[in-house]
């Protein structure tokens, strides 16, 4: 159980194109989920908090006119990164956050999307 | 900002030998997690401590939290290669033991393991 999916797995984009990217818990729902961004031999940036019906918070330093954010239902959050540049280029992960039961207190991860924007 | 410091950066390991990761926060936890990321995946969730001076394990790792709650070490006895990847504490920033908090990661620390 506690399964969640990114869509797609990898892009590659032309610079000035916009990307969407999915992330949807399988088997749970999820009230809150997590943006984050991950650079090569570095940590977990968050980069925003979604929570399902209403405006994401970004972290400090992330554009939220760049980094779009959507969290329609319970089960799907979405990042579209607008007008990429080169320097998006990046491994982003999402994680959700099981509404309730046991595991409420824990993050179950996607698998990542491997952005490069040419 | 509120940072959570995660040292040795790497670990390079003869199998069998033990290993410990040290996370260190600026401020107050409300709680930590552990996470580990093999090499090309994803992070896993391995565990949550909450409690001042809290102590668990998980066959042969061991997980504890400081009594002030600014500091946790991850512990592995007798590595195997299976152990190999990168083990990441997660402090979530507050002073209850809830999960308002957002999480900030430490930087990790890359283990690999010799047979």
């Amino acid at each position: 159980g506690a399964v969640v999916s990114q869509h797609p797995s990898r892009v590659i984009c032309k610079s000035g194109t916009s990307v969407k990217i999915e992330c949807r818990s399988l088997d749970f729902q999820a009230t809150t989920m997590f943006w984050y961004r991950q650079f090569p031999k570095q940590s977990l940036m968050l980069m925003a908090t979604s929570n399902e019906g209403s405006k994401a918070t970004y972290e400090q330093g992330v554009e939220k006119d760049k980094f779009l954010i959507n969290h329609a239902s319970l089960t799907l959050s979405t990042l579209t990164v607008t007008s990429a540049h080169p320097e998006d280029s990046s491994f982003y992960i999402c994680s959700a956050r099981p509404t309730s039961g046991s595991s409420y207190n824990e993050q179950f991860f996607g698998p990542g999307t491997r952005l490069t924007v040419l | 900002g509120q940072q959570v410091m995660q040292i040795p950066q790497y670990q390079h390991v003869q199998e069998g030998e033990d290993f410990t990761t040290y996370c260190n926060s600026s401020t107050t936890l409300s709680n930590i997690q552990w996470y580990k990321q093999r090499p090309g995946g994803h992070p896993v969730f391995l565990i949550q401590l909450v409690k001042s001076g809290e102590v668990k394990k998980q066959k042969r790792l061991t997980f504890q939290f400081g009594e002030a709650k600014k500091n946790s070490s991850l512990h592995i006895t007798a590595t195997q290669t299976t152990d190999v990847g990168t083990y990441f504490c997660a402090g979530r920033m507050g002073r209850g033991g809830g999960s308002q908090g957002n999480l900030i990661f430490g930087k990790g620390t890359k283990l690999s393991v010799k047979p």
